[in-house]
């Protein structure tokens, strides 16, 4: 079956530096998405990983390895409105989300 | 353009009443979803379509029916509602289903049964 594992907390101190983990179990795997959903909101997409090695997009970095079935997804220079929880989703013939991690800061 | 739209923002229905949830998108994806989120927890997709005319079941289709008449609109069906389906309701579009899949989801429907 599907399964995709991620802490379900994670505090970090404003400024600093967080990963998030992810690993799965699927049948077959396309890639690895991250979405952002702040409360009340929509989860916006945040990356998505195809291929093993690093991605970076400003203070967001997200990384796959594909023989490890492992990911995670790296926020730097942590700032209060990256309060959220964060999703990884893994595509096979359609889309599973994990349940989220929830993301605290602290000034 | 507006995205993906969903109607109501909010509804309480009543057991056993029905109701559409309404999606549209204005991006010509051809991949919709819906996704019902309880409260700290994560999607679980309920109903997706890779075109018009073409459906299938995720995780959780059981009272829900859905239909994609154009490629734009995407209704969610509930017939008889329960308190179990209390949930927010996220629609969502895609263009493709690979690489770079990139899923852009809509405000969300609040529907309490009660």
């Amino acid at each position: 079956g599907q399964s995709l594992e991620q802490p379900s907390e994670v505090t970090a101190v404003e400024g600093a530096i967080v990963q998030i983990n992810c690993t799965y179990q699927t049948s077959g795997f396309y890639g690895l998405s991250w979405y952002q959903q702040h409360d009340g909101g929509a989860p916006t997409f945040l990356s998505y990983n195809a291929l093993d090695g690093l991605e970076e997009t400003g203070r967001f970095s997200s990384f796959l390895s594909r023989s490890d079935s492992y990911g995670y997804l790296l926020l730097q220079e942590l700032q209060m409105k990256d309060s959220a929880s964060y999703f990884c989703a893994v595509r096979e013939d359609k889309i599973i989300f994990g349940k989220g991690t929830r993301l605290h800061i602290l000034p | 353009n507006a995205g993906v739209t969903q109607t109501p923002k909010f509804r309480i229905l009543k057991i056993g009443q029905s109701m559409t949830l309404q999606c549209t998108q204005d991006m010509n994806h051809n991949y919709m979803y819906w996704y019902r989120q309880d409260p700290g927890m994560g999607l679980k997709l309920i109903y997706y379509s890779v075109g018009a005319g073409i459906t299938d079941k995720g995780e959780v289709p059981n009272g829900y029916n859905v239909s994609r008449s154009t490629t734009e609109d995407f209704p969610l069906r509930l017939e008889l509602a329960a308190p179990s389906q209390t949930s927010v309701y996220f629609c969502a579009s895609s263009y493709s289903a690979g690489a770079e899949e990139t899923q852009y989801f809509g405000p969300g429907t609040r529907l309490l049964v009660l």
